[in-house]
């Protein structure tokens, strides 16, 4: 069935940049998600990436995905301590609503 | 706008008590979604609607758990009788005309339900 896989902590210093990776197995995705939950919040859409693109950029965010290989990344550059949150990847397609989410990727930013 | 509003934000209770969680949608939109979220399991969809009508509900844990949209604007969780391994933050999510990036799902702040 669907999956969708992501690290579940990773930790880095203000300034740096961030990586969170996520693989999933659905091919028929059409859109791939970034959502991030702050402490004690529901999950807010971050960015989006249609399947048929392989790089969107906005602002301090970049969205990677390669299609082949099913991965999904989200890079963060110049990290600030307000980063700090949980990142959910999600991939959906035009069934119906329904988002597949990965189990979330902490993201610790250190002073 | 008022985004979707869930009511209670933290609800503690013993076990074998009714739990009624409630969900209102933001105006307009067609979809609402339930979703369950623990350490152990991550973020879990448990149930989602369209116009009212369950859609899918194969993510009910089990007989214990019934959701509800009696219409458009408000939603119902219900378990009974709870158990302690029901304790997780709950969420309810809408979004206008299904998975596009331009009608995300809309998250509201959850409900921190606590089974003693």
């Amino acid at each position: 069935g669907e999956d969708v896989e992501q690290s579940l902590f990773l930790s880095v210093r203000e300034g740096d940049s961030s990586v969170i990776n996520c693989t999933y197995t659905d091919s028929s995705s059409t859109y791939l998600y970034w959502y991030k939950q702050e402490p004690g919040a529901g999950l807010q859409l971050l960015t989006y990436i249609f399947s048929n693109m392989d790089m969107k950029q906005d602002q301090r965010l970049t969205v990677l995905l390669n299609k082949k290989d099913k991965h999904l990344s989200l890079r963060i550059a110049d990290t600030q301590t307000g980063d700090s949150a949980i990142y959910f990847c999600a991939e959906g397609n035009n069934q119906g609503g329904k988002l597949i989410f990965g189990q979330g990727t902490e993201l610790s930013v250190k002073p | 706008d008022a985004g979707v509003i869930q009511s209670p934000r933290h609800e503690v209770t013993e076990m074998g008590q009714e739990v009624t969680l409630r969900c209102k949608p933001i105006s307009g939109h067609d979809y609402l979604f339930w979703y369950r979220q623990t350490m152990m399991r991550g973020l879990e969809l448990l149930i989602y609607f369209n116009n009212n009508v369950p859609i899918d509900d194969s993510g009910m844990p089990e007989d214990r758990f019934s959701a509800k949209m009696p219409n458009a604007s408000f939603s119902t969780l219900k378990i009974q009788p709870s158990e302690p391994r029901d304790s997780a933050v709950y969420f309810c999510a809408s979004s206008l005309g299904g998975a596009a990036p331009n009608q995300p799902q809309h998250f509201g702040d959850g409900t921190r339900l606590s089974i003693l």
